[in-house]
């Protein structure tokens, strides 16, 4: 069974530093990767995905990801953050050649403070 | 082109009713998901339809249940209601849900259990 782990429920940054968000994932096969973001009442916007390829993602609003099939992992980091970005982010896997059962993480609370 | 849509987005019911909610897809999607959403549990997948059949389905009991349409519209239905249904009930829609194919969220339907 597939499971991703999120590390830190909630991050705070100051406004123009790195954002770093941590995913882990287990999955017996390669799996796709997904990072979402939720604004409050609202649902889920795709940042970015990695299915095969480049390792390195970009996706929008700056963001970025590297999948780490050594370490299991597939962190978000951006270079600046800005205020428009607190909001909440969840790290996503789907089995590789069906990305239509997605296996979410718990969610990490971005704050970024002035 | 419209995004996912779901109606209605408030919803309050008491403990034993049943309540059904709707889900129009992006135009040209065939594939449609449904996600439970709540502060404990977190994201979790309930079922997710295909040309009107249901291709997977969560670990959900079986008073929840759903349909989809030949104009892939979808809807889901929850019967004799619990305190622990209240939840944001989010759908996605995908073009046909195999691949790297993006899953779009809609708004979601809040449901409070009374």
């Amino acid at each position: 069974a597939q499971s991703v782990t999120q590390l830190g429920s909630h991050v705070s940054v100051s406004e123009g530093a790195l954002v770093l968000l941590r995913c882990n994932y287990s999955s017996s096969v390669p799996p796709y990767l997904f990072w979402y973001v939720q604004y409050p009442n609202q649902g889920l916007q795709l940042l970015l995905k990695y299915t095969t390829g480049a390792t390195l993602v970009k996706g929008i609003n700056g963001f970025e990801a590297e999948f780490k099939k050594s370490e299991t992992s597939f962190h978000l980091t951006k270079p600046s953050a800005h205020m428009s970005d607190a909001a909440e982010y969840f790290c996503a896997v789907s089995e590789a050649g069906s990305a239509r059962q997605l296996t979410f993480g718990s969610g990490t609370q971005l704050t970024v403070l002035p | 082109k419209a995004g996912v849509t779901q109606t209605p987005r408030y919803l309050i019911k008491t403990r034993g009713q049943q309540v059904t909610l709707s889900c129009s897809p992006i135009s040209g999607h065939r594939s449609v998901s449904w996600y439970q959403q709540t502060p404990g549990q977190g994201l979790q997948f309930l079922f997710e339809y295909f040309s009107e059949t249901q291709r997977n389905k969560g670990n959900f009991p079986g008073r929840f249940s759903g349909r989809q349409f030949s104009n892939s519209r979808s809807e889901m239905n929850v019967s004799t209601l619990e305190l622990g249904d209240s939840a944001l009930y989010l759908c996605a829609s995908s073009l046909d849900g195999v691949g790297a194919d993006t899953q779009y969220f809609g708004p979601g339907t809040r449901l409070t259990v009374l």
